[in-house]
């Protein structure tokens, strides 16, 4: 069965700073991979999407993540984080026939330090 | 083009009693999927409807069952309510032909069973 593990529950970092959210998953075969961001009562909207193809992917709001097979890891980062960048994140692998029955991690809550 | 909307937004229940929820998918889309967040987690798949047949379920007992209207509209209802059915409900839409296509996910609707 396919899993998601999202190793750190909480992060904080100082505006500015760099930004990596770690992900790592169990699937049989070539994932879809996600990664969502949520506010406080917002929906989640999508970051970022893997497929195929290049292994460095570039998402919305400056976020871009990396597909490593061998470490069967997506890990989501940022070079410089903006306070408006607190939320929670949620990396998901696509099961089903196009990857469109989402299976999420726990979420990393990301706390941002002015 | 509208977004995906749910209502109510916030319902207090007892257990033992029945639930509706309702989800109002964009326009065009084809594929409408319910997913469970219980406080501190990520979300869970319920189930999803394409052409207002079922078309995949995650691990939830029977009392949890949906319908999707020609309309674009959606519900999910809950029979027999239990305290750990308390959480955010999500649903996201998105229109499949063929190959993925983006999920639009609403902005919820909060459960409290008392």
């Amino acid at each position: 069965a396919q899993s998601v593990t999202q190793p750190d529950i909480h992060i904080t970092v100082s505006e500015g700073a760099s930004l990596e959210l770690r992900c790592n998953y169990s699937y049989g075969a070539t994932p879809y991979l996600f990664w969502y961001v949520q506010s406080p009562g917002q929906g989640l909207q999508l970051l970022l999407k893997y497929f195929s193809g290049d292994t460095l992917v570039q998402g919305i709001k400056g976020f871009e993540a990396e597909f490593k097979r061998s470490q069967s890891s997506f890990n989501l980062r940022k070079p410089s984080v903006h306070w408006s960048d607190a939320a929670e994140y949620f990396c998901a692998v696509g099961a089903g026939e196009y990857g469109n029955k989402l299976v999420f991690g726990a979420g990393t809550i990301l706390r941002v330090k002015s | 083009e509208t977004g995906v909307t749910q209502s109510p937004t916030h319902l207090i229940k007892t257990r033992g009693q029945q639930v509706t929820l309702r989800c109002s998918s964009q326009s065009g889309h084809n594929t409408v999927s319910w997913y469970q967040q219980a406080l501190g987690q990520g979300p869970q798949f319920i189930f999803q409807y394409y052409r207002e047949e079922e078309n995949g379920r995650g691990n939830f007992p029977p009392r949890f069952s949906g319908l999707q209207f020609p309309n674009y509209s959606s519900e999910l209802n809950v029979n027999a309510l239990e305290l750990d059915d308390s959480a955010l409900y999500l649903c996201a839409s998105s229109f499949v032909a063929g190959d993925y296509n983006e999920q639009f996910f609403g902005p919820g609707t909060r459960l409290t069973v008392l």
